[in-house]
């Protein structure tokens, strides 16, 4: 079965300051892992996801994950916060389509950023 | 604007209750995945549907119930509503299960059960 374990469930940093977001999963079969964000009252909207290929993932509003077989990690980072970015993150796995398509979500991790 | 529509907004109903959730895919999406969004229970899958056939089911009760239909639009059945279904429910759409792994989430429908 999978499972995802986000460290966590609030993250304050400062505007300019790192984000880092972590997440860990479990998965007995190699994952497609994406990272979701939702702003209040909106839906999910897809930052970032790994399939194959390279490990180092580019997403939206410049944030990137790094997908680490061997910590079976995919922490979000971004190097610089904007007051922006303030909004839930939830990291999700899945299997590999057909009826394993189906996303397990993480609990979240509520992001704050401090002017 | 993900291109996923979902009626109505907010339902607000008693329990006991029947309501019908509504979802639109993306133009060219076969895939429609619904989610329940609780406090409790954090986002959890409920059921997939695929090109009009049901493709994988997840936590779904009994008294739930969904189909698609031949122009891809899908509808969730919550049946004699209970106070723990109050909830925020998510449609997703895929072009492919199979090709693209993307899933891209309507604004949701909050349910609130009295």
């Amino acid at each position: 079965a999978q499972s995802v374990t986000q460290l966590g469930s609030h993250v304050s940093v400062s505007e300019g300051a790192l984000v880092l977001l972590r997440c860990n999963y479990s998965s007995s079969v190699p994952p497609y892992l994406f990272w979701y964000v939702q702003y209040p009252n909106q839906g999910l909207q897809l930052l970032l996801k790994y399939t194959t290929g390279a490990t180092l993932v580019k997403g939206i509003n410049g944030f990137e994950a790094e997908f680490k077989k061997s910590e079976t990690s995919f922490h979000l980072t971004k190097p610089s916060a904007h007051m922006s970015d303030a909004a839930e993150y939830f990291c999700a796995v899945s299997g590999r389509g057909g009826s394993q398509g189906n996303l397990i979500f993480g609990k979240g991790t509520k992001l704050s950023v401090k002017p | 604007d993900s291109g996923v529509t979902q009626t109505p907004k907010h339902l607000i109903t008693a329990t006991g209750q029947r309501v019908t959730l509504r979802c639109s895919p993306r133009s060219g999406d076969l895939s429609v995945y619904w989610y329940q969004q609780s406090l409790d229970q954090g986002l959890q899958f409920l059921i997939q549907y695929y090109n009009g056939e049901e493709r994988a089911k997840g936590n779904i009760l009994e008294r739930f119930s969904a189909q698609q239909f031949p122009d891809l639009h899908s509808e969730l059945n919550l049946s004699s509503l209970e106070l723990g279904d109050s909830a925020l429910y998510f449609c997703a759409s895929s072009v492919d299960d199979r090709v693209s792994y993307e899933q891209y989430f309507g604004p949701g429908t909050r349910l609130t059960v009295t």
